[in-house]
């Protein structure tokens, strides 16, 4: 089961910041949190990940609590293209760990 | 540079019938992943190689799936025979073993209907 709670659904007005809040209370000191999101008839795609501090790369910034167990991603100018479901993964760091486990994500809408 | 690719995009079949997917990842990626998404669930992870190994393979259904990476290059999965659960869409996705963080590279799924 995924390690991790988000809303099932959330829309956001096209120019406008999207914020993604994710719950992960039982989060460990050797897990990353990761974010993928998947557009309409594609595969998952990567888009930040963050182990405490705050990230930020061209797509999105990514912000952790304190306490680690909650995060927000935010898409700082959302566009119709943004709209897809967005997953909060949970998962050891490093490149020869397995698998990915994806909850139910949330539904972005994207709204002109 | 070329991505995952996956072949192919759609497949429909009879139960009973084999069918078998391919996955070509990017080149020099020594790690790859199968998952799926059948009707109303979540994706779901099926089985990761490194190179040619099964590096884990905890998440295949059953007995009827078989999944092969000769040479560490592509990957095919077959299912044999097909049942109607099987139906879904199966993504393949790929990521480097020396990479520093799980970014994993997925190709654009194959969609499988059994009838």
């Amino acid at each position: 089961d995924a390690k991790t709670t988000q809303p099932p659904s959330m829309d956001c007005a096209e120019g406008r910041a999207a914020n993604l809040p994710c719950n992960h209370s039982t989060i460990s000191g050797n897990e990353y949190v990761y974010w993928y999101r998947q557009i309409h008839s594609q595969g998952p795609q990567y888009i930040i990940h963050g182990l405490k501090n705050n990230e930020t790369n061209e797509m999105a910034s990514l912000i952790i609590t304190e306490d680690r167990k909650s995060s927000t991603l935010i898409l700082p100018h959302a566009t119709l293209r943004d709209t897809a479901v967005y997953y909060c993964i949970v998962t050891i760091y490093g490149g020869s760990q397995g698998n990915l486990i994806f909850g139910k994500g949330t539904k972005l809408s994207v709204k002109p | 540079e070329a991505g995952v690719t996956q072949f192919p995009s759609h497949s429909v079949i009879e139960k009973g019938q084999t069918v078998t997917l391919r996955c070509d990842p990017i080149s020099g990626h020594d790690n790859l992943y199968w998952y799926r998404r059948v009707m109303g669930k979540e994706i779901k992870f099926l089985l990761h190689f490194v190179k040619e190994s099964k590096q884990d393979e905890s998440g295949m259904p059953n007995n009827r799936f078989l999944a092969e990476r000769t040479g560490g290059t592509y990957s095919t999965l077959k299912v044999q025979p097909a049942e109607l659960e099987d139906s879904g869409v199966y993504f393949c996705a790929s990521s480097q073993v020396s990479g520093f963080y799980n970014e994993q590279f997925f190709g654009p799924g194959t969609r499988l209907t059994v009838l």
